[in-house]
């Protein structure tokens, strides 16, 4: 089964700054992986996803994030980090085989934007 | 166009006590999800259903029950809650599978006391 690890729990970065949230799968051959944002109070939304083809991922709110298969990862970035991104930042992964019917999340990542 | 709608939005309820929380999408997707999140800890599958008579349990379904028996609802019910069953609850759609990505409600909070 596929799992998902986001080393941060916390990153604090001040507007204006560069924006690196880490994420690392286990799968065994490519998964499908998602970036969803969460602000407070408030449901998930998609971000961006990979499904194949081009490893660099172009997403909503200027977000990017590139897959690393050699190192199992698909880390989100932003060049310039703005006070409405701080939220918290799930990573999610979903299998392409028959157990490939739901997303697993990972603990997720709190964003604080210092101005 | 609602997406997915969830109620109530807040609950408290007290041990012992039952209560269904809704889940309505009018997508016509096929796949319907229940999560819980709880702080730290990301979110953890419930049930899941990939059709309408069709439900499946996931990471941490005992104490919970789901039915299907449209394509639009997926009720999650809780028949002797516990203080463990403090969390959010979410439910999403997809439609067909978790490539497509999912769409969010908003959350149900739920308290017990």
């Amino acid at each position: 089964a596929q799992s998902v690890t986001q080393p941060d729990i916390h990153i604090t970065v001040s507007e204006g700054a560069s924006l690196e949230l880490r994420c690392n799968y286990s799968y065994g051959a490519t998964p499908y992986l998602f970036w969803y944002v969460q602000s407070p109070g408030q449901g998930l939304q998609l971000l961006l996803k990979y499904f194949s083809g081009d490893t660099l991922v172009q997403g909503i709110k200027g977000f990017e994030a590139e897959f690393k298969r050699s190192q199992s990862s698909f880390n989100l970035r932003k060049p310039s980090v703005h006070w409405s991104d701080a939220a918290e930042y799930f990573c999610a992964v979903g299998a392409r085989d028959e157990y490939g019917n739901k997303l697993v999340f990972g603990a997720g990542t709190i964003l604080r934007v210092k101005s | 166009n609602a997406g997915v709608t969830q109620t109530p939005k807040f609950r408290i309820l007290k041990i012992g006590q039952s209560m269904t929380l809704q889940c309505t999408q009018d997508m016509n997707h096929n796949y319907m999800y229940w999560y819980r999140q709880d702080p730290g800890m990301g979110l953890k599958l419930i049930y899941y259903s990939v059709g309408a008579g069709i439900t499946d349990k996931g990471e941490v379904p005992n104490g919970y029950n789901v039915s299907r028996s449209t394509t639009e609802d997926f009720p999650l019910r809780l028949e002797l809650a516990a203080p463990s069953q403090t969390s959010v609850y979410f439910c999403a759609s997809s439609l067909s599978g978790p490539g497509y990505g999912y769409t969010f409600g908003s959350g149900t909070r739920l308290t017990v006391v």
